[in-house]
């Protein structure tokens, strides 16, 4: 199974401010064309919410301030500039390979 | 517009069975996959299973033994049961299409 560490944890970011999201997967999860990896948000009390497929591609309807990038095994979510309603919990997930489809354990993103 | 929604029993046994109905509305089931992933509380997101739109099934490896899924297309309605369920089968339980769009999902507690 791959396995996808996410880093850090948690993170506070000041408003305004940049935060950056790592997910290592434990094998390539990418071909010449595409990326399998995918960033979601979720906050309390809600289910994920899709915010970047192919670890670029942003959603409809997902503001401009976020962005994925990487290739292989090492991919970044970024959050700029970050907005108090961006506070919630952060997972990336690859869909390299099925079964199964596995999630990183997930960053908590905080105001400071 | 997409729409899903989980319904359950809420509370089961240890040892019973759990039956929740995932019920969509926006899209045809003979169009696209549903999927099924739990969230224990304060925890992760974990895989379970996937029906396709051609009806073939994929599932976790490690929970295939205890899992069932299958669906009623006319009725756009995705069936999830699980045997044997123990404490720590107590999550939250999401239907999404395609990991796409998500229900709001259904407690599931595992008690006596």
């Amino acid at each position: 199974d791959i396995v996808l560490t996410q880093s850090p944890a948690s993170l506070a970011v000041s408003l305004g401010q940049r935060a950056t999201i790592s997910c290592r997967a434990s094998q390539s999860v990418s071909t010449s064309s595409y990326s399998y990896m995918h960033w979601y948000q979720q906050k309390p009390g809600q289910p994920p919410k899709l915010l970047i497929k192919y670890a670029s591609n942003l959603e409809s309807g997902v503001p401009a301030r976020f962005s994925g990038s990487g290739s292989g095994t090492d991919f970044t979510l970024n959050i700029h500039p970050v907005e108090e309603e961006d506070t919630a919990t952060y997972y990336c997930q690859h869909s390299w390979e099925i079964p199964p489809l596995t999630f990183g354990a997930g960053t908590k993103l905080e105001l400071k | 517009q997409v729409q899903l929604k989980e319904s359950g029993p809420g509370l089961v046994a240890p040892s019973q069975s759990l039956s929740i109905t995932c019920t969509v509305s926006g899209f045809s089931l003979t169009s696209y996959g549903v999927h099924w992933v739990r969230q224990p509380p304060g925890k992760g997101l974990e895989w379970l299973v996937v029906i396709w739109s051609d009806g073939s099934t994929t599932y976790n490896s490690a929970l295939k033994s205890r899992l069932s899924i299958s669906k009623d297309n006319s009725k756009s309605q995705v069936f999830l049961k699980m045997n044997s369920l123990q404490t720590d089968d107590t999550a939250m339980y999401y239907c999404a299409r395609n990991l796409d769009y998500w229900g709001q999902g259904t407690s599931v507690t595992v008690s006596s």
